[in-house]
């Protein structure tokens, strides 16, 4: 079955980049009927989705604009992963992060997850 | 983005019927059928119980349903379990090309 494996540091300093990576079991980050998204959740702002890269001939990513101007989501052919980062951290930042998987026309079927990451913003 | 707007909690008794509620705008809700819901336990990952509005994945009890009349999408929950009590969210898609949650509703099973 598909499975989705993260991993990175759970503890970033303010205005560092933080870094996650999602490694997939079962499926292939090429999939032409498949996207690879992140969303987090604090208990400030709940689920908040951040953005997805997908392939369909060619690769595309969509970011929310929330955090556009600060995030970057990569696909890794060579390692069947995909990655976050996101640039200038704050507090606010701090979060539970999870990859997810979705299929279907609006993506929001977001059928497998990842096991999630806490994230802590702090010196 | 606004998140969608859901009630803070919803209880009933085993066995009873309950509905969830999850309200947007034309630019999200009212103008797709890209609606989903999620169930989340404490300390897991959310778990797709519906998408599309109102389909079910496979393995989702037919317990669980989904619909939508205009700006508002709504989860229905029939014969309520005690492993029902779980946090739910809704999510759409938007005119922006994203995709935006609900706050969530704690479910309780009296």
């Amino acid at each position: 079955q598909v499975q989705l494996q993260q991993s990175g540091p759970g503890l970033v300093k303010p205005s560092q980049t933080l870094s996650l990576t999602c490694a997939i079991s079962g499926d292939s980050v090429s999939s032409n009927s498949a996207a690879w998204n992140w969303i987090r959740q604090s208990p400030s702002r709940g689920l908040e989705y951040l953005g997805r890269t997908y392939y369909r001939s060619d690769w595309y990513n969509d970011y929310a604009v929330s955090v556009e101007s600060r995030i970057t989501i990569n696909p890794d052919t060579s390692k069947n992963q995909f990655s976050l980062q996101l640039n200038s951290v704050t507090p606010d930042d701090t979060a539970v992060y999870y990859c997810a998987r979705s299929r279907g026309g609006g993506g929001t079927a977001f059928d497998i997850w990842g096991q999630g990451t806490m994230v802590t913003v702090s010196s | 983005q606004s998140a969608l707007t859901q009630p803070a909690s919803v209880s009933g008794s085993p066995g009873q019927s309950i509905t969830i509620s999850c309200t947007g705008a034309s630019s999200d809700v009212g103008g797709y059928n890209y609606v989903s819901w999620f169930q989340q336990h404490p300390g897991k990952a959310p778990k797709l119980m519906i998408y599309d509005v109102s389909n079910r994945p496979s393995g989702v009890s037919n317990r669980f349903s989904g619909s939508k009349s205009g700006n508002t999408a709504s989860l229905t929950i029939s014969g309520l379990q005690a492993e029902d009590e779980a946090d739910y969210y809704c999510s759409s898609y938007t005119n922006s090309y994203t995709r935006v949650f609900g706050g969530g509703t704690k479910v309780t099973v009296l």
